[in-house]
């Protein structure tokens, strides 16, 4: 099987603009789960999505959101970028819904100037 | 809520030799899992091995071993026969059972195995 897809890999963009990342689960899983990888704040949980459905949502502003698709695949977006934006977002995919092991993409590297 | 704690940032280890990485983890819940990811310096988070709560005996896959003392909340992994890929960050995770997919992770430490 393939494994988890994340496009695009690199993106760089500015200050208040908006940016669309998009992954690609693990054919047959039904879940994706998004995290922000900063040096700082280490790898943060930003939001999980199970049969199109936000299950789970970690303590980001509203700014950051997401939607999954029929067939699995999810879109993360952040709107009015900040500087603080820039990270490695990671998303994984499971099988199921329920504490399953996680299989990473590997990621997509934003930086906002 | 959950935090794992990882104490050691940076480690090293000669190739070859045996390597211990700790973890610790502070939560009320009594049946959860626990894993330890690797990212090598090329990003892509792999799984090394997953320990559920509720099973005392410890996991193991080839090189890679943990020990999990459930009482004491610490779950440390074993590298054995260290080899040159094993160089990379490793992450101590958590996740709570049943209650979907939400990894909290620890600090990560970087390990660097020398030739």
């Amino acid at each position: 099987k393939a494994g988890v897809t994340q496009t695009p890999r690199y993106l760089i963009k500015t200050r208040g603009q908006q940016v669309t990342l998009s992954c690609s689960p693990i054919s047959g899983h039904r879940s994706v789960s998004w995290y922000q990888q900063t040096p700082g704040q280490g790898l943060q949980f930003l939001f999980e999505y199970f049969s199109e459905t936000q299950r789970n949502k970690g303590n980001f502003p509203g700014r950051f959101s997401g939607r999954q698709f029929s067939n699995s695949r999810s879109e993360m977006n952040v709107s009015t970028l900040e500087l603080g934006d820039s990270a490695l977002y990671l998303c994984a995919s499971s099988a199921g819904s329920k504490s399953e092991t996680q299989y990473f993409g590997p990621g997509t590297r934003l930086l906002v100037l | 809520a959950q935090t794992v704690t990882q104490s050691q940032p940076e480690m090293s280890v000669q190739e070859a030799e045996t390597v211990t990485l700790s973890c610790t983890y502070d939560t009320s819940e009594s049946n959860y899992y626990l894993f330890w990811y690797k990212q090598p310096p090329s990003r892509q988070m792999i799984l090394v091995i997953r320990q559920e709560a509720y099973k005392q005996q410890n996991a193991t896959e080839n090189r890679f071993s943990v020990n999990f003392q459930k009482a004491a909340k610490s779950f440390s992994l074993k590298i054995s026969d260290s080899q040159l890929g094993d160089t990379a960050m490793y992450f101590c995770a958590f996740i709570k059972t049943n209650a979907g997919n939400m990894l909290t992770f620890g600090g990560g430490t970087r390990l660097m195995v020398k030739p």
